[in-house]
């Protein structure tokens, strides 16, 4: 069975501290590693990750995928209360000619003043 | 900037009702999802549309839920026969193509209660 794991399932930290969130997974057909920050409702997206190795970087936040031990990071340097928010790990899912995304539980971030 | 939505934002029903949930896509795309979260659960893939019709769909979704393009425009969800259990946060995306991007855009969701 197809299955995305993140860790932790929950966080609180203080601003200024960096972040490190975990996404393990097991897919058939893989094809690309996405993380979405949802915060009240709709998930919105932050990064695409399809080559091990490769760090995306926006602002304060990076990822990497390493596609050997099927895993991901989500690195948050320097949070702030703006930060909070639970964190989605979704990975495509492509066996046919349209994928579909599996997603873990999330990570509870919560940044502190 | 363009974006999915969705209505009703929030719809409580009774057990037994038919209820049907609206997605507008963003107007260029052409990939067309639904997923559900159950409070406190995970997001759930439920089925893909292209070309009207279903690409892809999972084991939730069974006999009592159905898609639709009516239009061009609007992408719904029906579910025939509401059960207690079908009470989450229904969410529609949608994705430009399969090729050149994979990301999808997911609409704020609707909040379905069934009592």
């Amino acid at each position: 069975e197809d299955k995305v794991v993140q860790s932790p399932l929950s966080l609180v930290v203080h601003e200024g501290d960096t972040v490190t969130l975990n996404c393990s997974y097991e897919v058939t057909n893989f094809r690309s590693l996405l993380w979405y920050k949802q915060e009240k409702k709709a998930p919105t997206f932050l990064f695409m990750l399809t080559s091990s190795g490769i760090e995306k970087k926006s602002g304060r936040l990076s990822s990497i995928l390493d596609k050997k031990e099927l895993f991901s990071i989500l690195n948050i340097t320097a949070t702030q209360t703006g930060d909070s928010a639970v964190y989605l790990c979704a990975a495509l899912n492509y066996g046919g000619s349209q994928g579909n995304l599996i997603f873990g539980k999330g990570t509870k971030l919560s940044v502190k003043p | 900037e363009p974006e999915v939505t969705q209505t009703p934002s929030h719809q409580v029903t009774q057990m037994g009702q038919e209820v049907i949930l609206r997605c507008v896509p963003i107007s260029n795309h052409l990939y067309f999802y639904w997923y559900r979260q159950i409070l406190g659960q995970k997001v759930e893939f439920l089925v893909s549309f292209y070309n009207n019709e279903i690409s892809e769909k999972s084991e939730i979704f069974d006999d009592q839920f159905s898609v639709e393009r009516p239009d061009g425009s609007n992408f719904t969800l029906k579910i025939r026969s509401t059960k207690l259990e079908d009470s989450a946060m229904y969410f529609c995306a949608s994705q430009p193509t399969a090729i050149r991007s994979n990301e999808q855009f997911f609409g704020p969701g609707t909040r379905l209660t069934v009592l």
